[in-house]
């Protein structure tokens, strides 16, 4: 089952624009985490965020985490054509598990 | 570090057949853990081992099942196979012990196409 809704389910954009990707779940969690599929290939982790933390940035990467609503968002900055993926959002509901319990995921087009 | 890597990359295969799927972890990562990807149902668990016992099921049928050797590679096998089975089988490996959680490193994944 889904814990994760990703919204939108595709946003296409220009180079150099920012991308916002939104995610809800439906119970507590430990941490979330989002990672990007390129193209039906495996998946790569882009970052882990603790149920107890507010905000994290990594590079062009910052995401937030509103526990009181149970929601997330990545934000892609100054995005560039090699940013078009899908982009996953996924939970973890137990400390110690790996257990990921993914969302549908939103399609990003980033256009030259 | 070499990364996760499974084997085969394609696989096609009849109904009714069995499948077995391999996967080997990050060099230290003992916990090894496989999803299912389809158009419909998207990603979704299907065990993870840690330390070659099973330590999480996801939903799915007794026709999954899967296995951990002591050097923490990892089979997966799929037996009397459906139609729906075709997916793309992901394999992540992390060094996730007791008390904490850490990101999973993915494989490319094998593709399974069921005839």
């Amino acid at each position: 089952s889904q814990q994760g809704e990703e919204d939108p389910q595709a946003l296409s954009i220009q180079e150099g624009e920012n991308a916002t990707m939104n995610c809800s779940y439906k119970t507590s969690i430990n941490n979330l985490q989002w990672y990007r599929q390129n193209s039906g290939r495996g998946l790569v982790h882009l970052i882990l965020i603790r149920s107890n933390e507010r905000e994290k940035h990594s590079g062009r990467l910052r995401v937030t985490l509103d526990t009181s609503k149970k929601s997330s968002s990545l934000l892609i900055t100054a995005s560039r054509a090699a940013d078009t993926a899908s982009y996953f959002c996924a939970t973890v509901l137990n400390s110690g598990y790996s257990t990921l319990t993914f969302g549908k995921g939103t399609m990003l087009l980033v256009s030259p | 570090k070499a990364g996760v890597t499974q084997t085969p990359r394609y696989l096609i295969k009849t109904r009714g057949q069995q499948v077995t799927l391999s996967c080997s972890p990050i060099s230290g990562h003992r916990s090894v853990s496989w999803y299912q990807q389809t158009p419909g149902q998207g990603l979704q668990f299907l065990f993870e081992y840690f330390s070659e016992t099973q330590r999480n099921k996801g939903n799915f049928p007794g026709r999954f099942s899967g296995r951990q050797f002591s050097n923490s590679r990892s089979e997966m096998n799929v037996s009397t196979l459906e139609l729906g089975d075709s997916a793309l089988y992901l394999c992540a490996s992390s060094l996730a012990g007791a008390g904490d959680t850490y990101e999973q490193y993915f494989g490319p994944g094998t593709r399974l196409t069921v005839t």
